[in-house]
């Protein structure tokens, strides 16, 4: 099956810094990779739609200067939460799709930002 | 713009025994695809099953099958001989041509296996 790895599994930063989050398809070339944010309880929010080799799209009322999002390869997909504050802590997953199943995303295990 | 509705917040149910999970959805689009998702405590985001559409059969995954009803516009989830590491959140999802193939999630619900 598709896999996707995501790196940091989870970090803890002091506010005021920023974080990449890395989003890998590891076994299949991920044409388009999907960014959520999630808090505790809650359903998954989508951020960002972002395809290989163009400008990230992001949904209504998130940041583009706050989250920005580089997808420079078939394969990788970072997320920089630029700045962070306690507000941004969350969890963070990404999806990849164009594997087998073209409209199948195929999800990695999430990374935990706390910002303190 | 698409909807999913999950009505229940949460769900018990006995060891062995079937639960269903409702879940109805809200499309323009003719093709769109329905899914459903585990999330055990852990985080990760597990396929379970897929329905398309234009899909005549009912979906089946060894314990999960989707109960699909086109004209109602629900897309319930069965779990059959439920199990103790059934016990997590499980979420309903649609996506379609139409929105870029972003999927919409619903609520989920939170699924309790007693023994």
């Amino acid at each position: 099956g598709a896999v996707v790895s995501q790196h940091p599994s989870r970090v803890i930063c002091k506010s005021g810094t920023s974080v990449k989050i890395e989003c890998r398809s590891l076994d299949f070339q991920a044409t388009t990779m999907f960014w959520y944010r999630q808090f505790p309880k809650k359903s998954l929010m989508l951020m960002a739609t972002s395809n290989e080799g163009s400008k990230a799209t992001y949904e209504q009322g998130v940041e583009k200067d706050k989250f920005l999002i580089n997808h420079a390869s078939l394969t990788l997909s970072t997320l920089t939460v630029t700045s962070a504050h306690p507000e941004d802590s969350s969890f963070y997953i990404c999806s990849a799709s164009g594997g087998p199943a073209y409209n199948e995303q195929f999800f990695g295990p999430g990374t935990r930002l706390t910002v303190l | 713009a698409q909807k999913i509705t999950q009505t229940q917040p949460g769900m018990f149910v006995q060891e062995k025994e079937a639960v269903t999970l409702d879940c109805t959805y809200d499309t323009s689009d003719q093709s769109y695809g329905l899914f459903w998702y585990k999330q055990p405590s852990s985080g990760e985001m597990i396929f379970l099953i897929y329905q398309g559409s234009y899909d005549e059969q009912n979906a089946t995954e060894g314990r999960y099958s989707l109960n699909f009803q086109k004209a109602r516009k629900s897309a319930n989830l069965v779990i059959s001989a439920s199990q103790l590491g059934d016990s997590a959140m499980y979420f309903c999802a649609i996506n379609s041509g139409g929105s870029n193939y972003k999927l919409t999630f619903g609520k989920g619900t939170l699924l309790t296996v007693n023994p």
